[in-house]
């Protein structure tokens, strides 16, 4: 266990629907990271909070919206998504951004697919 | 950003030592290397980081070489569980969204 965690493990959603990724951390730590995982592709960074801001959108679509009430909880809400947005959705938290922001532990991800 | 470059994939037989080069010829003063473990449908494991000459924890060694254009990530005596992907990551730590994957280095370890 990485002390991060995410639910759910596997959604299946449709193109109208609305869900919602959780992600939690129990480290202590103060930047939490969104990374999106496609089949035989490699991880792509998506948005970068740290204290409860963002500091970072990787041109990522509007349909993903990111929230982060607090340094422990990080969400992914979901609207309209496309088929190619199936993938798996990875959470991650370092100590802060800067000077420990290489290391970064994952939680297990969610597993989704959009039909 | 650093470019990083490492074999596609390895096969090693179990007990055996394995070592994972890494090359990354435009490395910068401030960056530090960065070694990641992933399984198959899980989030990537921090496993080590380094900056210069040798880094080991009970997990594995990191030798990297005076002029820092390399890296090698040793596993001694592998067993199964660690058929994985590593990858070897390259940049200052002070900007983490430079943090960048690449598709890493397939690691089959057999009996």
């Amino acid at each position: 266990e990485t002390g991060v965690t995410q639910t759910p493990r596997h959604l299946v959603m449709g193109m109208t629907n609305k869900k919602s990724l959780k992600c939690e951390q129990h480290l202590g730590h103060n930047a939490m990271y969104w990374y999106k995982q496609s089949a035989k592709k490699p991880l792509e960074l998506m948005f970068v909070y740290n204290f409860k801001e963002q500091t970072e959108n990787n041109s990522v679509p509007s349909r993903f919206s990111p929230e982060c009430p607090n340094s422990s909880h990080l969400f992914l809400h979901l609207h309209t998504l496309q088929p190619e947005d199936s993938a798996l959705y990875l959470c991650a938290s370092s100590r802060n951004r800067d000077r420990s922001s290489y290391e970064q532990y994952f939680g297990p991800g969610t597993r989704l697919t959009v039909t | 950003l650093a470019k990083t470059t490492q074999p596609i994939s390895m096969d090693s037989y179990e007990g055996q030592e394995v070592n994972i080069t890494c090359s990354h010829n435009n490395i910068a003063t401030n960056d530090y290397i960065t070694w990641y473990q992933q399984f198959p449908s899980q989030g990537p494991r921090f496993i080590i980081q380094g900056y210069k000459t040798k880094v080991t924890n009970e997990v594995a060694s990191l030798f990297i070489p005076a002029d820092r254009k390399s890296s090698t990530l040793s596993l001694p005596r592998v067993s199964l569980s660690d058929t994985a992907v590593y990858y070897c990551l390259v940049g200052d730590t002070g900007t983490a969204s430079k943090l960048t994957f690449g598709t890493g280095t397939r690691l089959q370890v057999t009996l």
